[in-house]
């Protein structure tokens, strides 16, 4: 079972920063926050992770909690591209193995 | 365009049939993962192959197998099909197994008639 909870669905305006959060309350001090969004019926593509502190790269923020219990996807000037489904996952980055449980994610909607 | 090419696009087999899936990882990658995806079910992990082992396995049938060969493509077998098994296969490569992130392909749509 995913261990993280998501809003099924968000609407964000074109052009506004869309915050997606995901509440990870039963994380443990090895696990990783990873986000994955997914466009139709593409491919998942990887968007960023984080373990403790806050992260950037040229696609989006992530700002996790000080006690790592929940997290935001920050996607600054959102555009109708990023219309997708986006999946926050836990997962344990032990060596040689990297196994990725997707939940049923948030549906982000960008509008014109 | 994230490196991974996985073929066939399209598959349309009858029940009872076998089928062979074959994934191409990204240059240099040593691990390549099996996800499928069905309506009902999301994204489901199925097996991963690190440098030709099998490192990781998920909810995988019986039916399902899979291997990592020299090269470092795979393969995913399914046999014995069945409707239920109507759905979108990923394919995924990371160039370890550690923190890094897994490249998805395109997939491959297998319908069960």
């Amino acid at each position: 079972d995913a261990k993280t909870t998501q809003p099924p669905s968000m609407d964000c305006a074109e052009g506004r920063a869309a915050n997606l959060p995901c509440n990870h309350s039963t994380i443990s001090g090895n696990e990783y926050v990873y986000w994955y969004r997914q466009i139709h019926s593409q491919g998942p593509q990887y968007i960023i992770h984080g373990l403790k502190n806050n992260e950037t790269n040229e696609m989006a923020s992530l700002i996790i909690t000080e006690d790592r219990k929940s997290s935001t996807l920050i996607l600054p000037h959102a555009t109708l591209r990023d219309t997708a489904v986006y999946y926050c996952i836990v997962a344990y980055s032990g060596a040689g193995s990297y196994q990725l449980t997707f939940g049923k994610g948030t549906k982000l909607s960008v509008i014109p | 365009d994230s490196g991974v090419t996985q073929t066939p696009k399209h598959l349309i087999t009858a029940t009872g049939q076998r089928v062979t899936l074959r994934c191409s990882p990204r240059s240099g990658d040593l691990s390549v993962y099996w996800y499928q995806q069905s309506l009902d079910q999301g994204l489901q992990f199925l097996i991963q192959y690190y440098n030709g082992e099998e490192r990781a396995k998920g909810n995988i049938l019986e039916r399902f197998s899979a291997q990592q060969f020299p090269d470092l493509h795979s393969e995913l077998n399914l046999s014995s099909l069945e409707l239920g098994d109507s759905a979108l296969y990923f394919c995924a490569s990371s160039e370890e197994g550690g923190s890094t992130e897994a490249f998805f392909g395109q997939g491959t749509r297998l319908t069960v008639v």
